[in-house]
């Protein structure tokens, strides 16, 4: 079973406060992603990691930065927290793209729960 | 650009009723894929199913089934004789050849017992 774990279900800090969100995912995927999830919004990405070290940004990249130094874990940092950051975020992770048109299901944990205050 | 529509906020049922989902795309590809996921209390989203572009059959999955049209672009969900344990957020995404998921809105589903 793929296992993605995140650090914390349940989060508040203050604003202004360096927040880091991470995720650690069991199954040796490649691709990594973090999502913010708002009411009637859906899921929006905010960045993405295709391999280590290696980032691209998503739809709401601002305010927001990634770290990817080992494959299995990929964290999101906030520099400088605000309340508009107030919000649930989810990691999924899946395989690479494979050759032709396939397309693989993203696996996701269990979300965070992020409160600025 | 990628749209997703989930014109239904929230659907409320009692148990054993039928309940269908709408979802309604928008892409300039000619190849993509879509998706169902849930979301139930605990937060952890579930894949459902995945369809792509090229495969207009529709589904079945014991309680479950799915209805694809590229005449409408709608990829819309049934389940049949609902359960509580079927209460849940429904997001359907979008895909191309490429990484991104494109989510709606979701719906917000809860069966009454």
């Amino acid at each position: 079973d793929v296992k993605v774990t995140q650090s914390s279900r349940y989060l508040v800090k203050r604003t202004g406060e360096k927040v880091f969100l991470e995720c650690v995912q069991d199954m040796d995927h490649e691709n990594m992603f973090w999502y913010r999830q708002d009411p009637g919004l859906g899921l929006r990405l905010i960045y993405f990691s295709y391999d280590v070290k290696m980032k691209e940004k998503g739809d709401i990249p601002e305010g927001y930065s990634v770290s990817r130094e080992k494959k299995e874990r990929f964290s999101l940092i906030l520099e400088s927290a605000s309340t508009n950051q107030t919000s649930m975020y989810l990691c999924a992770s899946s395989l690479p793209m494979g050759s032709g048109h396939v397309n693989n299901e993203q696996f996701f944990g269990p979300g965070t729960r992020l409160t600025v205050l | 650009a990628q749209k997703v529509t989930q014109a239904q906020t929230e659907i409320s049922v009692v148990e054993k009723e039928d309940v269908t989902l709408d979802c309604v795309y928008e892409t300039r590809d000619t190849t993509y894929y879509l998706f169902w996921y849930k979301q139930p209390p605990s937060g952890e989203l579930v894949f459902l199913i995945r369809r792509n572009s090229f495969d207009e059959q529709n589904e079945i999955s014991g309680r479950y089934s799915w209805n694809f049209q590229k005449s409408t672009s709608s990829f819309n969900f049934t389940i049949t004789a609902s359960q509580v344990v079927d209460s849940a957020v429904y997001f359907c995404a979008l895909s191309s050849n490429d990484y991104k998921l494109s989510f709606g809105a979701g719906t917000t589903v809860t069966v009454r017992a």
